[in-house]
């Protein structure tokens, strides 16, 4: 067990939904990570959050957003969800944003219908 | 941009022996951390073992050991005395030392059967 929780760990919706992915990091951890595991992308980087502010984005679609709350949780929001937005959706978290070790949650499978 | 590249999609062997995994990276940095992870049917993300690009030895965790070579910029790993429970996807990954952000760039991973 990382620490790092996430919650729903499945979710099944349609298309043109909106969904949130919500993380808890591990205890006294600041920045959070938002990864994306699809078969066709691979894991990729989506964005990251250190202590309430955006610290780096990567390939995250318009539709997508993230944000961290002053309780250090975060969530990610996907709207008008499409087929190919079905994937793994992992969050980790770190001590700060620099520091080299992530500790990774057992991410929300989600599927769009 | 760095990159991580996996050239063996699916690796197999037999209990107790050794097998190798191939990762290359491309970047311009010369401080980073390069990592293994290892992901079982239940999808979980687990450190393997990590290098630190200024360390010229070579990083061990019990069977796990990896042959980092910084100048053809690769590394990879070698699993000694397999055991069924090592079979899972392995990602390579690269993070930057000392940037503004640590994300990882994962590689596209090698499927490891072990087979008894």
């Amino acid at each position: 067990d990382s620490g790092v929780t996430q919650t729903p760990k499945h979710l099944i919706t349609a298309t043109g939904q909106r969904v949130t992915l919500r993380c808890s990091p591990r205890s006294g951890d600041l920045s959070v990570y938002w990864y994306q595991q699809s078969l066709d992308q691979g894991l990729q980087f989506l964005i990251q959050y250190y202590n309430g502010e955006e610290r780096a984005k990567g390939n995250i679609l318009e539709r997508f957003s993230a944000q961290q709350f002053p309780d250090l949780h975060s969530e990610l929001n996907l709207s008008s969800l499409e087929l190919g937005d079905s994937a793994l959706y992992f969050c980790a978290s770190s001590v700060d944003p620099t520091y080299y070790e992530q500790y990774f949650g057992p991410g929300t499978r989600l599927t769009v219908t | 941009a760095q990159t991580v590249t996996q050239s063996q999609p699916e690796m197999s062997v037999q209990e107790a022996e050794t097998v190798t995994l191939s990762c290359t990276y491309d970047t311009s940095e010369s401080d980073y951390y390069l990592f293994w992870y290892k992901q079982p049917p239940s999808r979980q993300m687990i450190l393997v073992i990590r290098q630190e690009a200024y360390k010229q030895q070579n990083a061990t965790e019990n069977r796990f050991s990896v042959n980092f070579q910084k100048a053809a910029k690769s590394f990879s790993l070698k699993i000694s005395d397999s055991q069924l429970g090592d079979a899972a996807m392995y990602f390579c990954a690269y993070t930057d030392y000392g940037g503004a952000t640590n994300k990882l760039i994962f590689g596209t991973g090698t499927l490891l059967a072990v087979q008894p």
